[in-house]
């Protein structure tokens, strides 16, 4: 079954608020990741985390990749209304999984002006 | 710059009926992938293939069959489709399975059996 407990579910923010999601796992992760998903579109690489507490930015996008290596957090600062999109977080267990990831079921956020 | 390409884009079956969903990469990626997202889940991993000819089951593989000819195409098969089967799929590649190299989606497809 799903691993990954990614939390909120969904986030109503007001445009230029900060946005803040996270991960955990009961299991150790070897890679943490962050995609987006547009509407009809497929998810699309946000942030990549290779290293226990690596911190890493994507222009308003900063990703952690916790300590434990069972966590990560993702914020988004001053939202804009192209922000609005589901937020997946995904994870890999180690190195003989074969690329194969876990997903998080989801942040949806919905900027409003 | 076509990248991972599904088609159909939307389907409707009834219960029973076969079909295909397409998926072809033009970035010469080694592993492919096919993922199911129902509502407020999380992708699931179908089956995935780590080269032509290679193929193994990933999360959830009853009720499908892939096949893997060439490097390009990872076409999924539905037998006989149920309504369970009612989701989103969405294929993947990958340059290869180190976590240095991200997986590309498609823009799925909408299957609903009915």
């Amino acid at each position: 079954g799903q691993q990954l407990n990614q939390s909120p579910q969904s986030m109503f923010i007001q445009e230029g608020e900060d946005v803040s999601m996270n991960c955990t796992s009961s299991s150790i992760f070897n890679t943490w990741l962050w995609y987006k998903q547009d509407p009809g579109e497929g998810p699309v690489l946000l942030i990549a985390l290779y290293k226990a507490g690596e911190l890493t930015s994507n222009g308003r996008l900063t990703a952690q990749f916790g300590i434990t290596r069972k966590d990560s957090f993702l914020n988004i600062s001053a939202s804009i209304p192209s922000d609005v999109g589901i937020y997946f977080c995904a994870g890999q267990l180690d190195r003989d999984s074969w690329g194969k990831l876990q997903f998080g079921a989801g942040t949806q956020v919905v900027v409003t002006p | 710059n076509a990248g991972v390409t599904q088609t159909p884009k939307f389907r409707i079956l009834k219960i029973g009926q076969s079909m295909t969903l397409q998926c072809t990469q033009d970035m010469n990626h080694n592993y492919m992938y096919w993922y199911r997202q129902d509502p407020g889940m999380g992708l699931k991993l179908i089956y995935y293939s780590v080269g032509a000819g290679i193929t193994d089951k990933g999360e959830v593989p009853n009720g499908y069959n892939v096949s893997r000819s060439t490097t390009e195409d990872f076409p999924l098969r539905l037998e006989l489709a149920a309504p369970s089967q009612t989701s989103v799929y969405f294929c993947a590649s990958s340059y290869g399975w180190d976590s240095n190299q991200p997986q590309h989606f498609g823009d799925g497809t909408r299957l609903s059996i009915l």
